[in-house]
Parts: C-alpha cells; sequence; structure tokens
C-alpha cells in the first residue's frame, strides 16, 4: 500500500499560472480532503469530497477547483495562481469507519512569484 | 476567530523527561479530539485521539488528557525520546461532521 500519494513535490509557478496538484489513495477511502498549511499556521480544508462526484467547499475555497470521478483520485485545480496560494498542500483520505483519522500525503510545496 | 489553540509554539524537553503539549478550545460543540505528529517534509500522521465521553486515553508512551470543563486537553509523552521532536498538531471535530479544526502546532524539541 503506498497510502496518500500526491505529485508533484515542488513547484514555482508565475502569477496567473494555472496548475492541478494530483493526488491519489489505494486504500479505497470514500472521505478525500485538501489542505493548506502556511507558515505558523494549522491546516485550512481548502475543499473535501465523501464519495465518487460528490466535492464541497471548505474553509478557503477560492481560487481553487476541484473534482473526483474516481474512489482513488482528487486532484487540485488553481486557476490564476496569485502569491497568496504560496503555501505547502496537503491531501488526505479516511475510511467510512475511522472517526476523523485522516490519513496524509506528503505535500506539495507551491510557490508563486 | 480560532476555535482550536496551541499557544506554546515550541517547547524544549530533555530527553527522558516528561513532555507536555497544550491544546485549548472555545466550540462547546466538539466531541472528538485529535493528535497529529509531523516531521519536515512530511504529511501529520495520526498519533492518538479522544472522545468527550472520556477523560483520559493512554497509548504506550503517549497519553491524552481531556478537561471538558475548562475546554483543555494535553498530551503527555513520558519518557520523552530523541525521535518525538516534531510538530504537534491538535485537532478537533464535532457530531458526525467531516471536517477537522487545527490549531497552529508546537515545535517539540527533544534535547539529548
Amino acid at each position: 500500500n503506498a497510502g496518500v500519494t500526491q505529485t508533484p513535490k515542488f513547484r514555482i509557478l508565475k502569477i496567473g499560472q494555472s496548475m492541478t496538484l494530483q493526488c491519489t489513495q489505494d486504500m479505497n477511502h470514500n472521505y478525500m480532503y485538501w489542505y493548506r498549511q502556511d507558515p505558523g499556521m494549522g491546516l485550512k480544508l481548502i475543499y473535501y469530497s465523501v464519495g465518487a462526484g460528490i466535492t464541497d467547499k471548505g474553509e478557503v475555497p477560492n481560487g481553487y477547483n476541484v473534482s473526483r470521478s474516481t474512489t482513488e483520485d482528487f486532484p487540485l485545480r488553481l486557476e490564476l495562481a496569485a502569491p497568496s496560494q504560496t503555501s505547502v498542500y496537503f491531501c488526505a483520505s479516511r475510511g467510512q469507519n475511522s472517526y476523523n483519522e485522516q490519513f496524509f500525503g506528503p505535500g506539495t510545496r507551491l510557490t508563486v512569484l | 476567530d480560532q476555535q482550536v489553540k496551541q499557544n506554546s509554539p515550541s517547547l524544549s524537553v530533555q530527553e527522558g523527561r516528561i513532555s507536555i503539549l497544550n491544546c485549548d478550545y472555545t466550540n462547546s460543540m466538539f466531541d472528538y479530539f485529535l493528535w497529529y505528529k509531523k516531521y519536515p517534509a512530511e504529511g501529520p500522521t495520526f498519533l492518538i485521539s479522544i472522545s468527550s465521553i472520556k477523560d483520559k486515553n493512554e497509548d504506550g508512551r503517549f497519553t491524552v488528557f481531556l478537561n471538558k470543563s475548562a475546554k483543555h486537553l494535553s498530551l503527555h509523552i513520558v519518557p520523552s525520546q530523541p525521535g518525538d521532536s516534531a510538530v504537534y498538531f491538535c485537532a478537533a471535530s464535532w457530531d458526525s461532521n467531516y471536517q477537522l479544526i487545527w490549531g497552529a502546532g508546537t515545535k517539540l524539541i527533544i534535547k539529548p
């Protein structure tokens, strides 16, 4: 089991560029999450999904989009990147029966210049 | 408004001694609390949790205490080991909500 994998590990974007952060889990988890972590802060929820075809906004969704066409994949799309989106992005998943014990990927460090 | 607060950004403890990490919360609806541990360049990993119907949960060297009246929980690590050096996050959830609310984290440094 690879668990939760994220690509890329690092990325530098120019203002106005777009990109997709990839997230895949092989644990057959229904729930998947995208977080961002800014320096000295806790994790902020961007979007989450409770199953294939179902997504919902978290606390900080502006500037991002997601899709969930399969159980395994939950990509995060950044449109028109801005310096405020410079952060570390984590994808997580959890199973139906684990009460909010989420499993995390290694993160993507994104810099927007 | 921060609903989950970890007021100590960092904590330094001698190897072999007890480490105590604290977390306060403001939302009385929270009914489940979790601690995560995070090493540099890795994602957080689940450490231990506690339900609001309990006041203590123990797992090996790790014990979490919950004081509902004070809206306070703490994580005790005994004895502290060098591998415990990491950032520790407190998180909370309520009812069957899908979301976790996170504290800002405390960086624990274990000195040899």
